[in-house]
């Protein structure tokens, strides 16, 4: 089964800019997690928030989650080059068992 | 560093011919999963296991198997693969979930192609 969908599905920005990506989900979950995988390589943990929670920082990552709406975002300001990689939203089914969604494909443009 | 490793990175198979893809980690994770990622998709559950408890997926087909000897290593058997399983395979680890903070470690996948 497939938890998530990811907003866009391929995003291209210019150095510099902020890359804004949305994860909607269907049921009700305890976590939510981001994850970066770039192109043939496995994917990298980029920050985990509860639900009782409705923002998180890490360095130059901001992600918001809204429950009522089931949904999430993920900010990366002042983007570089190499954040180029697909980002995917997981959502846990259970409680050690996360599904992911689609991923959106973020390219930054030097 | 403690981490977890797959090998190989890529793997070769002949269609129908078994093949068992290995993962072990350092890191003395409870918890170790196997993904399915075909190309531009998401990585999808295939199963876990909790220690030595296994879990399978409900859609995850027969021809997929799995082994844990150990806390360290979890292997990833394939039965008599079809070209529909061409796909990188992941490996992943987690803590105790009641002290989940950081997330699945993965490791860097195996690319399985069936000729």
């Amino acid at each position: 089964s497939q938890q998530g969908e990811e907003d866009p599905q391929a995003l291209s920005i210019q150095e510099g800019e902020n890359a804004t990506m949305n994860c909607s989900y269907k049921t009700s979950i305890n976590n939510l997690q981001w994850y970066r995988q770039n192109s043939g390589r496995g994917l990298v943990h980029l920050i985990l928030i509860r639900s009782n929670e409705r923002e998180k920082h890490s360095g130059r990552l901001r992600v918001t989650l809204d429950t009522s709406k089931k949904s999430s975002s993920l900010l990366i300001t002042a983007s570089r080059a190499a954040d180029t990689a697909s980002y995917f939203c997981a959502t846990d089914e259970g409680t050690y068992k996360y599904i992911f969604g689609t991923g959106t494909r973020l390219k930054v443009l030097a | 560093d403690a981490m977890v490793i797959q090998n190989p990175r890529y793997q070769v198979t002949q269609f129908g011919k078994p093949v068992t893809l290995s993962c072990s980690q350092t890191l003395n994770h409870n918890v170790m999963y196997w993904y399915q990622q075909k190309s531009s998709q998401a990585p999808k559950l295939l199963f876990h296991y909790y220690d030595k408890d296994f879990n399978n997926e409900a859609d995850t087909p027969d021809n997929f198997q799995s082994r844990r000897p150990n806390t360290s290593f979890c292997f990833l058997d394939i039965r008599s693969p079809g070209l529909g399983d061409a796909a990188m395979y992941l490996c992943a680890t987690s803590s105790d979930p009641s002290r989940v903070n950081y997330g699945y470690t993965f490791g860097s996948g195996t690319r399985l192609t069936v000729v």
